[in-house]
């Protein structure tokens, strides 16, 4: 399930189920979106990114789907594994188009 | 291929000491990025350059500089440091700041005693 931790929301979810990260943006004239995992003591990493011309774009195990509309990013991740577990931030290009904002994240816990 | 590379790992400074965290990229890239990571919160963007000579604030700005004299090297100094500088931080680096990813480094965790 879904919950509001300390700080950052936590999703908690089973081994091999699927899970959903969503992200809102701020900025509705934002025209690119990443997805960046971060693992404990580590810095992010790519994950995938968006363009706002696409509503949907695949990876390996991994979607990302586009909602200008309502300015709502999702992240599906099919068949959680462990090694996924980490925190999820989403990041739009800046209203300067300069630097990258970044969400505020979400915790995605793995459980066996 | 090293990406981006920032030193030290980990400080401890005390309140009004002053140190310079480094960062280096070997990508060739324009744009390079400063954030701040507190405890279980998201990345706040200190300071931010575009090109070698060009900076400019962020979001939380106060208590550091920075300087861009190189494509490569993008160092943040704390000039008096502060309890509230206590953070985990980030160097980044693109090519552009759309349509291209930022790559990280692993982080620079400061306290301030």
């Amino acid at each position: 399930g879904e919950s509001v931790g300390l700080h950052l929301p936590t999703l908690s979810v089973q081994e091999g189920d699927n899970s959903i990260i969503n992200c809102a943006y701020s900025n509705s004239a934002s025209d690119y979106f990443i997805w960046y995992k971060q693992e404990s003591g580590k810095g992010p990493q790519f994950i995938i990114d968006i363009r706002s011309n696409m509503d949907k774009r695949q990876g390996q195990r991994v979607t990302v789907l586009l909602n200008k509309t309502v300015k709502h990013l999702s992240l599906q991740i099919a068949a959680t594994q462990p090694g996924d577990s980490a925190v999820y931030f989403c990041a739009e290009t800046s209203i300067s188009g300069q630097n990258f904002v970044f969400g505020p994240g979400t915790r995605l816990s793995v459980l066996p | 291929n090293a990406g981006v590379t920032q030193t030290p790992k980990f400080r401890i400074l005390k309140i009004g000491q002053s140190m310079t965290l480094q960062c280096t990229q070997d990508m060739n890239h324009n744009y390079m990025y400063w954030y701040r990571q507190d405890p279980g919160m998201g990345l706040k963007l200190i300071y931010y350059s575009v090109g070698a000579g060009i900076t400019d604030k962020g979001e939380v700005p106060n208590g550091y500089n920075v300087s861009r004299s190189t494509t490569e090297d993008f160092p943040l100094r704390l000039e008096l440091a502060a309890p509230s500088q206590t953070s985990v931080y980030f160097c980044a680096s693109s090519y552009m700041a759309k349509n291209t990813e930022a790559f990280f480094g692993q982080g620079t965790r400061l306290t301030v005693v």
